[in-house]
């Protein structure tokens, strides 16, 4: 399995700032993905973080809103750019250890919770 | 695009009673699919997969193509399953996001 924590666990912030969220895996994954889920609403899949290469973004979602990098193979970030109130959501991070009993399982972050003044 | 229905926002359920979370697909392929659960102020955490066809914590799901459907069954519930569920999908194999449904909350009485 994977262990993975994020910072921060929440914030506020105002309307036009940007915040940077980190996501740290105490082993290695193969892949890395960012998740959002807004008040009342599912979890989306906002990108693929991949190592050493641009991320892949889903239909909705782009680079200049939602930045993201993964410097290694244990590290992500997500930053959310120029934020309205409709940006509060929970952020996720999600990972897949490499081998292990259950091959290409997603394990979660406890996810950042953002608010938008 | 792939889609992931819960029809139930809330499911409420004596202990001891049988438990059924519904969860319906739609995508033309053969797709994995998932039960994530979250625990009150715990991570999502995964509870089954269709490949692996294990009772985990009593429960199972059985994917039904013909239905498209993989309805999460536990045929005594417990208090500690008081939970939110979500079905998930996926459809490229490890390099690929899931799709989630909106989730189940699922509240057992005692």
């Amino acid at each position: 399995s994977a262990v993975i924590s994020q910072k921060p666990s929440r914030d506020i912030c105002q309307r036009g700032t940007s915040l940077t969220i980190q996501c740290q895996v105490d082993s290695q994954v193969t892949m890395m993905f960012w998740y959002r889920q807004q008040p009342g609403q599912s979890l989306t899949l906002i990108a693929t973080a991949n190592q050493g290469s641009e991320a892949t973004y889903e239909s909705g979602f782009v680079i200049d809103k939602f930045p993201i990098s993964r410097p290694n193979l244990t590290f992500s970030t997500l930053t959310v750019s120029n934020m309205s109130p409709e940006d509060s959501s929970i952020y996720l991070c999600s990972g897949t250890p490499l081998g292990g009993h259950l091959p290409d399982t997603q394990y979660f972050g406890p996810g950042t919770r953002l608010t938008v003044l | 695009a792939q889609r992931v229905t819960q029809p139930e926002k809330l499911l409420s359920v004596f202990k001891g009673a049988p438990v059924e979370l519904k969860c319906n697909y739609s995508y033309s392929g053969s797709p994995e699919l998932f039960w994530y659960v979250q625990y009150s102020r715990q991570r999502l955490q995964l509870l089954l997969r269709h490949i692996s066809r294990e009772s985990i914590k009593g429960f199972t799901a059985d994917l039904n193509k013909g239905e498209t459907s993989f309805h999460l069954k536990k045929p005594f519930a417990q208090e500690e399953d008081s939970a939110m569920y979500y079905c998930a999908l996926r459809i490229g194999g490890g390099a690929d996001g899931l799709t989630f449904g909106k989730g189940t909350h699922l509240i057992i009485q005692p």
